[in-house]
């Protein structure tokens, strides 16, 4: 069974830089899509952004500015940075994998089970 | 920029059946969308139920269903259950590589 770890600061500062990793056990990161989406105290959930295991990326377009998503196959993980964070990005980051049968997406399989970070100086 | 819309809350009797939907501020929801479902409790990550319109999860009951009614997608809970009891969120494929969640509905039971 695929396990997610999310891991990383619990507090960050304002304007400086978010970072998360996640942790793949129980299969290999290669040949799949993963996902970082996160969501504040209280509120519903958003979709941060994606990378394929050869590097490719897309982002959601409210954060593009500020995200860069990075995978390390070595080391069968991937990452988050969040640059330029504010209160507002005070969230629980969670990490998942995207379910792609026959090549085409059609929703998360597995879930991290979320890491709370607070923005606050 | 197009929003995806769900109720903010439902409330359903134990043992009734109840569909929640999912859908566009411009526009209609189709299989295209590849709408999917998730089951959140407080505090706990998100469990998937439903991928790509009507496929369920592994260890879903058949009591979840999900469908396209209209112009939305929907998710259907037949006999609900006081643990059913959840926020419960869609997440449609947009094009261009960007996935949206909606707001979340949340689901009583009473």
């Amino acid at each position: 069974q695929v396990q997610l770890q999310e891991s990383g600061p619990g507090l960050v500062k304002p304007s400086e830089t978010l970072s998360l990793t996640c942790t793949v056990s129980g299969g290999s990161i290669s040949g799949y899509f993963w996902s970082w989406i996160r969501q504040p105290p209280g509120k519903g959930l958003e979709w941060i952004g994606y990378i394929y295991y050869t590097g490719s990326t897309n982002y959601s377009p409210s954060l593009k500015s500020r995200v860069t998503i990075s995978v390390d196959t070595s080391k069968n993980q991937f990452s988050l940075k969040l640059s330029s964070v504010t209160a507002a990005d005070t969230a629980v980051y969670f990490c998942a994998r995207f379910h792609c049968p026959g090549g085409v997406c059609d929703g998360f399989d597995f879930w991290g089970q979320g890491t709370m970070v607070t923005v606050s100086s | 920029q197009t929003v995806v819309t769900q109720e903010p809350s439902f409330s359903v009797s134990p043992g009734g059946t109840v569909t929640l939907t999912c859908g566009l501020s411009s526009g209609s929801v189709s299989t295209n969308y590849n709408p999917s479902w998730y089951q959140q409790t407080p505090g706990q990550a998100p469990r998937t139920l439903i991928y790509n319109t009507n496929t369920r999860s592994s260890g879903v009951p058949d009591r979840f269903s999900g469908s396209i009614l209209g112009n939305k997608a929907a998710l259907t809970i037949t006999g609900a259950q006081a643990d059913d009891e959840s926020d419960y969120y869609c997440v449609l494929y947009m094009g261009g590589g960007i996935w949206v969640f909606g707001g979340g509905t949340r689901l009583t039971v009473l």
